[in-house]
């Protein structure tokens, strides 16, 4: 069965240091997703992309992030900057049609 | 704007015992719900949805969710669990149109008792 596939597993990362997590979707999906979770907060939206561009992003999503589908197979989340309150879980997710979405196992973002 | 209640935070149940998640949502136009289970240290898994059609909805191990509309509710329910059920489940819903993008609730984490 197909799946979504996320890399790396576990990022550690400084303070500032730019971080790219990238992110296989369901090959023939076409709406993909980014999600957080803090550790004990609930999943939260940051970004979706449809037809090569953002669809929608939450407040979450400033300028530090940014998203991009390079090679048509990787979904790529880069934040520029990053900052303590970064560290979390971020799932991506791919659907065909947008309705139902499958989520990748995550990367758990340490930010020192 | 939609948001989803998840009022128990966690749930101890013995196994073989019957159990119900509670899930409300609020919403000013239509939905579609979803409920995601968390293994430890995995990702997140469909377990069930309700997109259109009847109000109850089954997977394939044993959970059940009902749509009320009235009640604007999705409770997620087993009627004998096993260990193997320990886990956070995530209640979901998702407008049905535009970007379907998910909003969650907080999650409820049931732990199954020997």
């Amino acid at each position: 069965e197909p799946e979504v596939t996320q890399t790396p597993s576990h990022q550690v990362t400084q303070m500032g240091q730019e971080v790219i997590l990238r992110c296989v979707p369901i090959s023939n999906h076409l709406y993909f997703y980014w999600y957080r979770q803090i550790l004990g907060q609930k999943v939260e939206f940051l970004v979706s992309f449809y037809n090569n561009e953002i669809s929608e992003k939450s407040e979450i999503f400033d300028d530090q992030f940014s998203v991009e589908r390079p090679d048509g197979s990787n979904f790529t989340l880069k934040i520029r900057s990053t900052k303590l309150e970064d560290s979390a879980m971020y799932f991506c997710a791919s659907s065909s049609q947008g309705v139902t979405q499958y989520f990748g196992p995550g990367t758990r973002l340490l930010v020192l | 704007a939609q948001s989803v209640t998840q009022l128990d935070s966690q749930v101890p149940v013995f196994e073989e015992a019957p159990v119900e998640l509670r899930c409300n949502y609020s919403s000013s136009v239509s939905v579609y719900l979803f409920w995601y289970v968390q293994y430890p240290n995995q990702g997140l898994q469909l377990l069930l949805k309700y997109l259109s059609g009847s109000t109850l909805v089954e997977s394939i191990n044993g959970f059940e969710a009902e749509f009320n509309k009235s009640q604007t509710s999705f409770h997620l329910r087993k009627p004998s669990v096993h260990i193997s059920d320990t886990a956070e489940y995530f209640c979901a819903v998702s407008v049905t149109s535009g970007t379907y993008k998910y909003i969650f609730g907080t999650g409820t984490r049931l732990k199954v008792l020997a």
